[in-house]
């Protein structure tokens, strides 16, 4: 596709749950990015993979979330034990190696 | 990041040059300003990017101050479709974390 592709659009989850989300980025982008973004904030940084590994993940809020790219392509961000808190929308990023990164439309993830 | 700081919103007639100031006194020398713009419910939309010299793309101008402490972003003839939230951003040379702040919420008014 031309430009950065997740799904699901809209994902309501239950708490305690576990839940994927997947990040298709624009091909031939090396860097990957993901945000989160709540009601009235910036985006958030989480966490930016360089290829296949996660150059900095300084950004996730603890070790429930975890993030993959195992190709250096596609990338899944994975949430265990979802918290109401969790509720936000979370934007996936990439870009070239040196490039301004270009953002997907997000996935809004509510748990209840 | 280098902090940056942008009025919390702004109005603009249509058909009338917007004017977004950002400043970025703690830029250090080899940091880009980039700008990205958010429509409601839609993703991060980059805008256009500068280091020194003033720039110009199809969407918008870049004018950066001569010490680099400050831009300006203009939109030259804004549409309706400009409303959307305005970030200014300096992310540190070598990284790309990106730190979006609050923005500046551009409403253009008919």
């Amino acid at each position: 596709g031309a430009g950065v592709s997740q799904t699901p659009s809209n994902k309501v989850t239950e708490k305690g749950k576990y839940v994927e989300l997947r990040c298709d980025p624009i091909s031939g982008h090396t860097a990957l990015y993901w945000y989160r973004q709540s009601l009235g904030q910036g985006p958030e940084f989480l966490i930016y993979f360089q290829g296949t590994g996660a150059a900095d993940d300084s950004g996730l809020p603890n070790d429930r979330f975890f993030a993959v790219r195992p190709e250096g392509s596609v990338s899944t961000l994975k949430i265990q034990r979802t918290e109401r808190g969790d509720s936000a929308v979370y934007l996936c990023a990439s870009s070239l190696m040196d490039g301004e990164a270009f953002f997907g439309q997000g996935t809004r993830l509510t748990v209840v | 990041d280098a902090k940056t700081t942008q009025p919390p919103s702004m109005d603009c007639a249509e058909g009338r040059a917007a004017n977004l100031p950002c400043n970025h006194s703690t830029i250090s020398g080899n940091e880009y300003v980039y700008w990205y713009r958010q429509i409601h419910s839609q993703g991060p939309q980059y805008i256009i990017h500068g280091l020194k010299n003033n720039e110009t793309n199809e969407m918008a101008s870049l004018i950066i101050t001569e010490d680099r402490k400050s831009s300006t972003l203009i939109l030259p003839h804004a549409t309706l479709r400009d409303t959307a939230v305005y970030y200014c951003i300096a992310p540190t040379s070598g990284t790309y974390k990106y730190i979006f702040g609050t923005g500046t919420r551009l409403k253009v008014l008919a």
